[in-house]
């Protein structure tokens, strides 16, 4: 099973920012936290992921709580491309199987 | 950029026949694997392959699976014996290297599987 949790849907206007929580409160200490989406029901797509320090890309942002329980997934400006599940999933160091949930399914309306 | 092509896109086939997808991962991509997505759930790991051997695989993946690296560049998944409940988009995917942790996976676009 997945060891994190999601809201399962959320929406967001064009041109804003997009905030996508994510809890993983069993995580240990050697797991990195990934995201990844699925545009209908193309194959995932890597966004980001981080160990404990927030992150930044070319797509999104990654802010990490100090104690590691929760993330937040961050669109700056999120378009109507964005719209999509978004998965949050924890995996071990060097270990590359995936536990996708449920994920949060968000809708970017214009 | 390069990515992960899977063939066919869509394939059709009688209940109990054998079915091949084949999958070209990234070049220099060293690890591969095979999701598959039955319509409206979750996205399940199948299997992993390094080194010409299966690393780990679920439950799933029982007798009737099989994957293979015939060659240098294609990596396929066989189904013996399709049943119904093997209808289902597989997913195909691949990373670099293991070794130099956490990169990420790449994914192709799938394989929609119907058996009739």
């Amino acid at each position: 099973d997945a060891k994190t949790t999601q809201p399962p849907s959320m929406d967001c206007a064009e041109g804003r920012a997009a905030n996508l929580p994510c809890n993983h409160s069993t995580i240990s200490g050697n797991e990195y936290v990934y995201w990844y989406r699925q545009i209908h029901s193309q194959g995932p797509q890597y966004i980001i992921h981080g160990l404990k320090n927030n992150e930044t890309n070319e797509m999104a942002s990654l802010i990490i709580t100090e104690d590691r329980k929760s993330s937040t997934l961050i669109l700056p400006h999120a378009t109507l491309r964005d719209t999509a599940v978004y998965y949050c999933i924890v995996s071990l160091t060097g270990f590359q199987k995936l536990v996708f949930g449920t994920g949060t399914r968000l809708l970017v309306s214009p | 950029e390069p990515e992960v092509t899977q063939t066919p896109s869509h394939q059709v086939t009688q209940m109990g026949q054998e079915v091949i997808l084949r999958c070209v991962p990234i070049s220099n991509h060293l690890y591969f694997y095979w999701y598959r997505q039955i319509l409206g759930q979750k996205v399940e790991f199948l299997v992993s392959f390094y080194n010409n051997e299966i690393s780990e695989k679920s439950e799933i993946f029982d007798d009737q699976f099989s994957v293979e690296r015939p060659d240098g560049s294609n990596f396929t998944l066989k189904i013996r014996s399709t049943k119904l409940e093997d209808s289902a988009m597989y997913f195909c995917a691949s990373s670099e290297d293991l070794a130099r942790r956490n990169t990420e996976a790449f994914f192709g676009q799938g394989t929609r599987l119907t058996v009739v």
